[in-house]
């Protein structure tokens, strides 16, 4: 079976710093997808890629860049951290870019200072 | 745009009794989307439960069922007697063709406590 690593579990950062998110895949899989969970907001979806080099905005994704330079790998990038901001950053992949079924890492948590 | 709604934030429940967990949605796609259950156990990632992709039909794993209700738009989830390892937080999603390949919108989660 595939995993998939994000690094690193915990961040602190503080107000107006640049934080980036990574996120590996040893499934070989076509799709990957950044989501953020929010206390009672579910998961909402920030950026997606279909392949490598491909980025697709999602709901949330003002305030973010993404990166896909290889296959296996993820990044997300948060461009200017809010104070009092915590969340936790979801990687996941797909086989396909029909979403049947998302695979996804243990989770990135975030804190800005 | 899609939406799921998961009513209930936190759910209790004895052991041995049962259990249902309503999910609604709303898709923009011109077809059916396909609908999924998520869930995440205590210090685990999350996980797909269970998946159903035609109208109609009930998917079903780990003593869960769900049943896809395009009439009603509703995939509740139920089981007719929980166990306390069912403690966990259960996501309804769907995924639907968006401008570039498909993407998997999710509810708000209910979370699942089981009594002994």
């Amino acid at each position: 079976g595939g995993i998939i690593t994000q690094t690193p579990k915990f961040l602190i950062g503080q107000e107006g710093q640049k934080l980036t998110l990574k996120c590996q895949q040893n499934f070989n899989h076509d799709t990957m997808y950044w989501y953020r969970q929010d206390s009672g907001k579910g998961l909402r979806l920030i950026y997606y890629s279909i392949t490598e080099n491909d980025l697709q905005k999602g709901d949330l994704s003002e305030g973010y860049d993404a990166s896909r330079e290889k296959k296996s790998s993820f990044s997300l990038t948060v461009t200017s951290a809010q104070k009092n901001e915590m969340a936790v950053f979801l990687c996941a992949s797909s086989m396909g870019a029909s979403a049947e079924t998302l695979y996804f890492g243990s989770g990135t948590r975030l804190t800005v200072l | 745009g899609d939406s799921v709604t998961q009513t209930e934030g936190q759910v209790t429940v004895s052991e041995s009794k049962s259990l249902i967990i309503n999910c609604t949605y709303s898709a923009t796609s011109i077809g059916y989307p396909n609908l999924f259950w998520y869930v995440r156990y205590p210090g685990e990632g999350l996980q797909l439960l269970l998946k159903v992709i035609t109208a109609g039909q009930k998917g079903s794993s780990r003593g869960f069922e769900a049943t896809y209700n395009k009439e009603a738009t509703s995939f509740h989830l139920q089981k007719a007697s929980v166990q306390e390892s069912d403690s966990a937080v259960y996501y309804c999603a769907l995924s639907d063709r968006g401008n570039m390949g498909y993407k998997l919108t999710f509810g708000t989660g209910t979370s699942l406590l089981v009594d002994p």
